[in-house]
């Protein structure tokens, strides 16, 4: 079974751009999470789709949305982008995404803001 | 508030040695525990997890952490060290007031010397 896929792997964009960042969970898989990675400020949770909807939010602004279709696959939007922004964003799905479950993460999309 | 504490940014065994790899947790639940490992440039791979069935727990590559909650500890060990253990580990809570997001530490870098 394939696991998780992410893409782009990288991702170049200067400050005020947008980005779309795609995530295709392990087929099955009806959550999808995802998480920002900085040196800074750690693995940070952004938010959680289910069945198309979003179902838990991290503390990010506006700025930082998504989306999940009805085959799971789930996408990333970062609008007005800024240097902060820079950082690995990494997806993880998992079975039913009841608390307590395990996560399979991707590889990870590397973003830097110029 | 569910939250963990690894203690150590930064760990050094020789090979073939053990290795010990301290976390702390806070949770006002039973909690769900996981230590989850990164590679350079990779995503992250679980490499176990603790849901109350025992405490101690058994991994994959020779790892296994046990559950102590008089201490809130869910420190990982291994017997003996192998270079392709150097990475970067993660203690995870997962939050157990119903969402499907986790928590991570900050991280733990094991450098494994030959």
């Amino acid at each position: 079974k394939a696991g998780v896929t992410q893409t782009p792997r990288y991702l170049i964009k200067t400050r005020g751009q947008q980005v779309t960042l795609s995530c295709s969970p392990i087929s099955g898989h009806r959550s999808v999470s995802w998480y920002q990675q900085t040196p800074g400020q750690g693995l940070q949770f952004l938010f959680e789709y289910f069945s198309e909807t979003q179902r838990n939010k991290g503390n990010f602004p506006g700025r930082f949305s998504g989306r999940q279709f009805s085959n799971s696959r789930s996408e990333m939007n970062v609008s007005t982008l800024e240097l902060g922004d820079s950082a690995l964003y990494l997806c993880a799905s998992s079975l039913e995404g009841t608390a307590g479950g395990i996560q399979y993460f991707g590889a990870g999309t590397r973003l830097s803001v110029l | 508030a569910q939250s963990v504490t690894q203690l150590d940014s930064h760990v050094s065994v020789s090979e073939g040695t053990p290795v010990l790899l301290r976390c702390n947790y806070s949770s006002s639940y039973s909690p769900s525990l996981f230590w989850y490992v990164q590679h350079p440039n990779k995503g992250l791979q679980l490499l176990l997890k603790y849901t109350s069935a025992a405490t101690l727990v058994k991994g994959i590559n020779g790892f296994e952490a046990e559950f102590k909650k008089s201490e809130t500890s869910f420190h990982l060990t291994k017997p003996s060290a192998h270079m392709s253990d150097a990475a970067e580990y993660f203690c995870v809570v997962s939050d157990l007031a119903g969402a499907n997001n986790l928590f991570f530490g900050t991280g733990t870098r094991l450098t494994v010397i030959p």
